[in-house]
């Protein structure tokens, strides 16, 4: 099985922040990576598919990026209705994986 | 839009079985692959099953294989998960999930709001 290795697991910065989160898969996944956001008691909300399409309606200031084994989140500006937990999700396999969650909090 | 709605949880006691339904709306739910996640209490998100549009195949994450089963009915736009011998490792927040797909290659791109499996004697 496909393992996904997220970091960091918190993060603490401020609004007007640029805020960068990684994944790492333990073998290669092409572009095959999504990135949700989750809000306590919540369901998780698409932001990027195959690494780095912008799901529709996601702000531009989210971005992702990588292929193979390595992977980014960025939030160029952080904004007050983005702190949440971030999880990067592999879907390259049948088996699918999710890293193990970043929460974002105000610093 | 699309709109899923879970139903079907509850609490059950340790070696029981549930079954939950995903009601679909919005989509050409035949047309779509399927997944369900769960997330334990605190913790992150776990994927469990995924059935193609004609139900023709299924996956399975390897801690529910033998014990879970995904299905669907497509003339009543509802997906399902029967769950067996449930233990407290299965207590979570059930998610149902439309797919979003590139070819064979799917994620989960809508959500439902989810519904609560709690084992306990």
């Amino acid at each position: 099985d496909i393992q996904m290795t997220q970091s960091p697991s918190t993060l603490s910065a401020s609004v007007g922040d640029r805020v960068t989160i990684t994944c790492r898969a333990s073998q290669s996944i092409s572009s095959w990576l999504a990135w949700y956001q989750q809000k306590p008691g919540k369901a998780p909300k698409l932001l990027i598919y195959e690494a780095s399409s912008l799901e529709s309606g996601v702000p531009s200031r989210f971005s992702g990026s990588g292929s193979g084994t390595e992977f980014t989140l960025t939030i160029s500006s952080l904004q007050p209705d983005d702190f949440a937990t971030y999880y990067c999700l592999q879907y390259n396999s049948y088996s699918e994986t999710f890293g193990q969650g970043t929460k974002v909090e105000i610093k | 839009e699309v709109q899923l709605l879970e139903s079907g949880g509850g609490l059950v006691q340790p070696g029981g079985s549930l079954r939950l339904s995903c009601a679909a709306s919005g989509f050409t739910f035949s047309n779509s692959a399927m997944n369900w996640v769960r997330q334990a209490p605190g913790k992150g998100l776990e994927w469990v099953s995924a059935i193609s549009g004609d139900g023709d195949s299924t996956y399975y994450a390897d801690s529910v294989k033998g014990r879970f089963t995904i299905s669907r009915d497509n003339s009543k736009n509802t997906l399902f998960l029967q769950i067996d011998s449930l233990g407290a490792e299965d207590t979570a927040v059930y998610y149902c999930a439309k797919s979003g797909c590139s070819g064979d290659t799917c994620y989960s791109r809508f959500w439902g709001q989810g519904t609560l499996v709690t084992v306990s004697s």
